[in-house]
Formats: C-alpha cells, sequence, structure tokens
C-alpha cells in the first residue's frame, strides 16, 4: 500500500530537549516537504526536498532542520524545541515537482512544554 | 503576495448540499486542491481543478473555480455525516513553482447534523 509514514503520532517534550520526527515513503518520490498546521494559519511549509541530498527552506523554516540521505526519508529535526513548536506537522511527498497530487502522513502533534 | 481564505464553519442537515468557498490572490495558480482531514487523520486529497476549468464533477462533488474573482468552490451533494470533516482549499504554483509548495488555505470545519 502507497502511504507516507510519520513517527511519532503524538509527542510531548520539554523546551530544549532535540528531537526528531521521521517521514519515510514507499512510493518511490523524489519531492518531500513537511508543514505544520495551526488553527486559523493553515498548513504552511517549513522545509521541501527535491531529491536526495537537495532540501530547501519553506515559508516557516527557523528551528527546524531536516536531512534527505536517501531518498524514501526526510526526517524533521528540533534541535532545541521551544513552545511555539507546539503543532501538529504533517509529512508530504510527491512523485516528482510537476505531479499534481501530494500524499499526506497521518500528522504528528507536538507539544513542548 | 499568496493568501487563500476560507470561512472557518459551516453546518448542514444530513441530505442537505454543502457549499464550502475559498479564495485565492495568486492569479498564475496552475492547480486548486480540495482536500479533506478528519479527525485524527492526515490529509486526503479529494479533488482537483487546473486553472483553465470552470468546473470539475467526480461523483457527489462538484469543483466551481471563477478565474476573473479567483473563487473556488467544492459543492458536496446529499451530505452525510461521514463528509463531517475540515476541507482545505489549497493552490500551487505552475510546476510546483519554486518551493513546489502548496499554499492552503484556513480550512473550514463541516459538521454535519443527522
Amino acid at each position: 500500500e502507497a502511504q507516507v509514514t510519520q513517527n511519532p503520532r503524538y509527542l510531548i517534550t520539554v523546551t530544549g530537549k532535540k528531537l526528531t520526527v521521521t517521514c519515510s515513503q514507499n512510493m518511490n518520490h523524489e519531492y518531500m516537504s513537511w508543514y505544520r498546521q495551526d488553527p486559523g494559519l493553515g498548513l504552511r511549509q517549513i522545509y521541501y526536498s527535491m531529491n536526495v541530498e537537495v532540501t530547501d527552506k519553506g515559508d516557516v523554516p527557523e528551528g527546524y532542520k531536516v536531512s534527505r540521505k536517501e531518498k524514501r526519508n526526510f526526517p524533521l529535526i528540533l534541535e532545541s524545541p521551544s513552545p511555539n513548536q507546539t503543532s501538529l506537522y504533517f509529512c508530504a511527498s510527491k512523485a516528482d515537482r510537476g505531479s499534481t497530487e501530494a500524499f499526506f502522513g497521518q500528522g504528528t502533534r507536538l507539544t513542548v512544554v | 503576495g499568496e493568501d487563500v481564505e476560507q470561512s472557518l464553519f459551516l453546518s448542514v442537515r444530513e441530505g442537505d448540499s454543502s457549499v464550502i468557498n475559498c479564495t485565492y490572490t495568486d492569479s498564475s495558480s496552475t492547480y486548486l486542491y480540495w482536500y479533506k482531514q478528519e479527525p485524527g487523520a492526515g490529509l486526503q486529497l479529494l479533488t482537483y481543478i487546473f486553472s483553465n476549468m470552470d468546473m470539475k464533477q467526480d461523483q457527489r462533488l462538484t469543483v466551481l473555480l471563477n478565474k476573473k474573482d479567483k473563487h473556488l468552490s467544492l459543492r458536496i451533494a446529499d451530505t452525510q455525516t461521514g463528509d463531517s470533516a475540515i476541507y482545505f482549499c489549497a493552490e500551487g504554483a505552475p510546476n510546483g513553482g519554486a518551493t513546489n509548495k502548496l499554499i492552503f488555505g484556513t480550512g473550514t470545519l463541516l459538521a454535519v447534523q443527522p
């Protein structure tokens, strides 16, 4: 089954404790991205990756890092989480730049206290 | 600038039609999308329309695009309780644009009353 898998689904952590949210897709997609969803703001793009070792900032990259060492994985790293990063995070993938359909993961609800 | 706006809430009775509206500002958008988000779930692509189309119908879903007014709507016929969810309108730039991102609206919560 074609899917985008995020882990964990829920996470509560403390300010400053480094964490990683993993994202994996089994569709051999080139393009992957991370969004955060906040009430009244919709989804905003954090980072994206056009292919292996090619990543770039989206609209709200501050406080986040990503890596793309393999095609299937695109982890989101919070080196020093802060309460304003409490949000619902979605990973998405598309076959390539011109594809119309993006596939989304189930989401990761992160709370930073 | 890029901005996609939706009303926040819509309540309908089961069996009625629902119309969810969206306005966008980027006239260069190539594709306009409707996504559905059920509680605790990710986003599911419902349908999309190419910017040179006025209308697209897919079973109970009808998408209308008024490019002059930059207005997009999603009509759900015979709305069911299972249609209760948040619906996001999104626009995509030509060939994905520089950042290949989708620009999402704030989402409309559709509540279907039995």
